[in-house]
């Protein structure tokens, strides 16, 4: 079964840093570019980055650019999302979400984590 | 930086078709995506670039475009459709990255 697992959340305080795992499993891995959404309380979806399957391309939103770094270990099925400078307005549940077609990006987001909270205060 | 806009809420009867629309500049260059999202579950992908659903999803949700407006559509609507749905798009434009839309609360009377 197709899955992804998120873990790392936590409570930090403003200015630290915190790093996110995405454990993937149940398909190829290396095939497929991986993503970082998440929600703030009461606020819609909000993507944040995205890596392709072989690490060479890279994209932020402009929220979290020069603060967050996305990375893969493909060795260990890993996506890694490195916070820092953490706001309080980045209190939200972070969710990990594998892009849809195999070598592609941009048609949509088909396997997703329940999530991991992170609250910043 | 791109905008997608919904309505906030859609309210339908069971057993009616409730249409969910995402506008954007130029919205026809990108292929849309739209997804379901229940409280404490995770989001579900019902219709991706454009008009295609994954396998896993009933042929009742639909997606459609025309000029700056992005559709979904759910067809014989059910209590268990009622969540919140969003649109979403590649924007090549500013930086190439995912920019969802709003959100839509659709409630089931």
């Amino acid at each position: 079964q197709k899955q992804v697992v998120e873990s790392g959340g936590s409570v930090v305080q403003p200015g630290r840093s915190l790093i996110l795992s995405c454990a993937g499993s149940g398909f190829t891995f290396n095939s497929y570019a991986m993503n970082w959404v998440r929600q703030a309380p009461g606020v819609g979806l909000e993507w944040l980055a995205l890596i392709s399957f072989d690490g060479s391309e890279k994209r932020y939103a402009d929220s979290v650019k020069g603060r967050f770094t996305i990375s893969r270990d493909d060795s260990r099925k890993t996506v890694i999302l490195q916070m820092s400078s953490l706001r309080a307005e980045d209190t939200a549940l972070y969710y990990c979400a594998r892009d849809l077609l195999e070598y592609r990006m941009t048609y949509g987001m088909d396997v997703w984590g329940q999530g991991t909270a992170v609250t910043v205060s | 930086s791109y905008v997608l806009t919904q309505p906030p809420s859609v309210s339908v009867a069971p057993g009616q078709t409730a249409r969910i629309t995402c506008e954007g500049n130029n919205i026809g260059r990108e292929g849309v995506h739209w997804y379901q999202f229940k409280p404490g579950q995770a989001p579900v992908l019902v219709v991706y670039d454009d008009t295609n659903w994954p396998s896993w999803i009933s042929e009742r949700f639909s997606g459609s475009k025309s000029g700056n407006t992005a559709t979904l559509t759910i067809s014989r609507v059910e209590a268990g459709d009622e969540a919140d749905y969003y649109c979403q798009v590649w924007d090549n434009n500013s930086g190439q990255k995912y920019v969802f839309g709003s959100g839509t609360k659709v409630t089931v009377l």
